[in-house]
């Protein structure tokens, strides 16, 4: 019940299309659905995170759509350029939760390769 | 403003030895965590510490342990090493209590298990 599901595990995308990368999760006490982005050699830095109060956030080309009946959410990356690529984590947590604030469960991750 | 550093980056260990490594957190955050990274396993959650005190702990044997000073930094320590502990050892602080929920990530420590 504490897992989140991440698909798909790798994608390709041609320079200005549109990457899309889907979570699944079951804990309906998750409250916190941020999206981490990863470089090689460095530590994951925040890329845009939702709480469940609303279904879309938008910000700059990145989009998070949430679907909270599904306990489901996704990240759109629009008009992809090849800066973009490197390894994209969801995750989820109970932040509203007591003490479960530095607590994030992951994804699996997705390596996102744009092609020029 | 300095982000958050982890010492040593780089470390080569035996099996059965110990191992510490230390992060400093981004001046101002009370909340350390500790994640193991993985290609099998993903970003996997250790422990947390805010104020000295573990808040929350994952799913790894008593093997792993950590610490929190008075100035926040924090140590983790992996004891009887097993090949199975290679892993890069990432430290994240956040600023609990301004409900961004937004961790800060430190480039990590890699450590290889021979």
């Amino acid at each position: 019940q504490q897992q989140v599901k991440q698909s798909p595990q790798s994608l390709i995308v041609q320079k200005g299309g549109i990457s899309i990368i889907n979570c699944a999760y079951e804990n309906t006490a998750f409250d916190y659905f941020p999206w981490y982005q990863q470089f090689p050699g460095k530590g994951p830095a925040l890329l845009i995170a939702i709480r469940p109060d609303v279904s879309e956030k938008k910000e700059g080309r990145f989009t998070i759509s949430f679907n909270k009946s599904a306990k489901q959410f996704s990240l759109h990356i629009m008009d992809s350029q090849p800066g973009d690529s490197a390894t994209y984590f969801c995750a989820a947590s109970n932040y509203g939760g007591s003490n479960q604030g530095g607590k994030l469960i992951f994804g699996q991750g997705t390596e996102l390769s744009v092609k020029p | 403003k300095a982000g958050v550093t982890q010492t040593p980056r780089y470390l080569i260990k035996t099996r059965g030895q110990q191992v510490t490594l230390s992060c400093s957190p981004i001046s101002g955050h009370r909340s350390v965590s500790w994640y193991q990274q993985t290609p099998g396993q993903g970003l996997q959650f250790l422990f947390e510490y805010f104020s000295e005190t573990q808040r929350n702990k994952g799913n790894f044997p008593g093997r792993f342990s950590g610490r929190q000073f008075s100035n926040s930094r924090s140590e983790m320590n992996v004891s009887t090493l097993e090949l199975g502990d290679s892993a890069l050892y990432l430290c994240a602080s956040s600023f609990y209590g301004k409900n961004t929920g937004e961790l800060f990530f430190g480039e990590g420590s890699r450590l290889t298990v021979l």
